[in-house]
């Protein structure tokens, strides 16, 4: 059974900073793993999808790997803005069921002004 | 292009009751997914509907159920309602047709308070 996991929970840093959030999958055995963001009361956006082939992807500020081998991707955000403040998840889909997409508990960011 | 809808945004009842719950998915996506999110538990996979057909199901009870129309439409019934279904439901559509490099793209989700 999958897991997914998000360290750090919850996270806090000055207007700015560059920084990392990151998740880990017990189960290698997957289709792709997926960046989502979530503002309060609101649904999921979409940042970022890489397939089970590749290593990252790109959107403007932000930068999403995969590592599959060790379970783990990473979500770099560059010069943080106030506005990057929000929930982000990760989620993945598995091979097995490829569009029941499981999730991770999300780290709250803030980005204080 | 507009993106996926639901309806009611919120919605209160009572223990005891039913309800039904409407996604509109993005046009031109044939897969549905509804999802439920609740602060102990997070987001937890519901079912999923390509082309009328239940693809996947999570682990729910069978007074969660689902359906979905020819135009692609999706909606959620939940029966014999508990305070534990007090959550925020999610419904996300994608293409569906080509295996897992669609992104889903998420509504803004359907508040249920049951009191």
């Amino acid at each position: 059974k999958q897991e997914v996991t998000q360290i750090p929970a919850a996270l806090s840093v000055p207007e700015g900073e560059n920084l990392v959030l990151n998740c880990s999958f017990t189960d290698s055995a997957i289709y792709n793993l997926q960046w989502f963001r979530q503002d309060p009361g609101k649904g999921l956006t979409s940042l970022l999808l890489i397939q089970s082939s590749q290593r990252e992807q790109t959107s403007g500020r932000l930068n999403a790997s995969l590592d599959k081998s060790s379970g783990r991707s990473t979500l770099y955000i560059a010069a943080s803005q106030p506005g990057d403040s929000a929930t982000y998840l990760c989620a993945n889909s598995m091979k097995t069921s490829y569009d029941k997409v499981i999730f991770g508990p999300g780290t709250s960011l803030s980005v204080i002004p | 292009k507009a993106g996926v809808t639901q309806t009611p945004r919120y919605l209160i009842k009572t223990r005891g009751q039913q309800v039904t719950l409407s996604c509109s998915p993005i046009s031109g996506h044939r897969s549905v997914s509804w999802y439920q999110q609740t602060p102990g538990q997070g987001l937890q996979f519901l079912f999923e509907y390509f082309s009328e057909t239940q693809r996947n199901k999570g682990n729910f009870p069978g007074r969660f159920s689902g359906r979905q129309f020819s135009n692609s439409r999706s909606e959620m019934n939940v029966s014999t309602l508990e305070l534990g279904d007090s959550a925020l439901y999610l419904c996300a559509s994608s293409d569906g047709s080509s295996v897992g490099n669609q992104p889903q793209h998420f509504g803004d989700g359907t508040r249920l308070s049951i009191l």
